[in-house]
């Protein structure tokens, strides 16, 4: 059973263009989250989805930035006209279905954007 | 405002002897979760704890977990200079097992 695979690692974008980063989640997983980690910060929920819809999106900033899931293939997480500050890691995740006490969530090995 | 909270923020210890990192969080939970970062890596799940559990252990880590005082700690024993990592403690919102609000982590240094 694979991982949450996440694509591509790493991501090199100028200023102005667009960055798409891709999430699979593990396999049986119907639910997606995106954080973000800026540098020696912790993570940041941004997002969160299941399949064909987005469930919380509190965590995304509210223009350039936009997340979908849909019915087949991956979760993508979208940023429109990158500048600087957008330079992070970005790390998906996938729990299953039923968010129990003991729900765990898997986290892939994240995409790192850098806009320069 | 964080969740979590984790003290020290760096920690640096010599191999073989233990690490402690404490986590400070502000509402209820269901449970608590620790993880650990290598630089530059992806995230390892490490362990949870439930909120009706006060320890729990799984080889070399020991957390413990003080619902009163809304406090976790993570012990791990007899470090090894591998064991250098960022280690996080998070906690689920809303019963969401995904959605997780992370402290700042404890950056620790296992020197040789």
């Amino acid at each position: 059973n694979a991982g949450v695979m996440q694509n591509p690692r790493h991501l090199v974008r100028r200023r102005g263009q667009e960055a798409r980063l891709r999430c699979s989640p593990m396999k049986g997983h119907s639910h997606v989250y995106w954080y973000r980690q800026l540098p020696e910060e912790g993570l940041k929920f941004m997002v969160y989805l299941q399949k064909e819809n987005i469930i919380d999106e509190s965590g995304m900033p509210k223009e350039r930035f936009s997340a979908e899931f849909p019915k087949e293939g991956p979760s993508i997480l979208r940023i429109q006209q990158v500048v600087r500050g957008d330079s992070a890691a970005y790390f998906c995740a996938s729990s299953p279905a039923t968010g129990g006490v003991s729900t765990e969530a898997f986290f892939g090995q994240g995409t790192r954007l850098t806009v320069v | 405002s964080q969740q979590g909270e984790e003290d020290p923020q760096a920690l640096s210890i010599q191999e073989g002897e233990n690490a402690t990192m404490n986590c400070s969080y502000k509402t209820s939970i269901n449970n608590l979760q620790w993880y650990r970062q290598n630089s530059g890596r992806g995230l390892v799940h490490l362990i949870l704890i439930r909120s009706n559990e006060r320890e729990k252990h799984s080889g070399r880590l020991r957390v413990t977990l003080d619902t009163s005082k809304k406090s976790s700690s993570l012990l791990i024993t007899a470090s090894r200079a591998a064991d250098t990592a960022s280690y996080f403690c998070a906690t689920p919102l809303y019963n969401q097992g995904g959605k997780l609000i992370f402290g700042q982590g404890t950056e620790l240094s296992v020197k040789p």
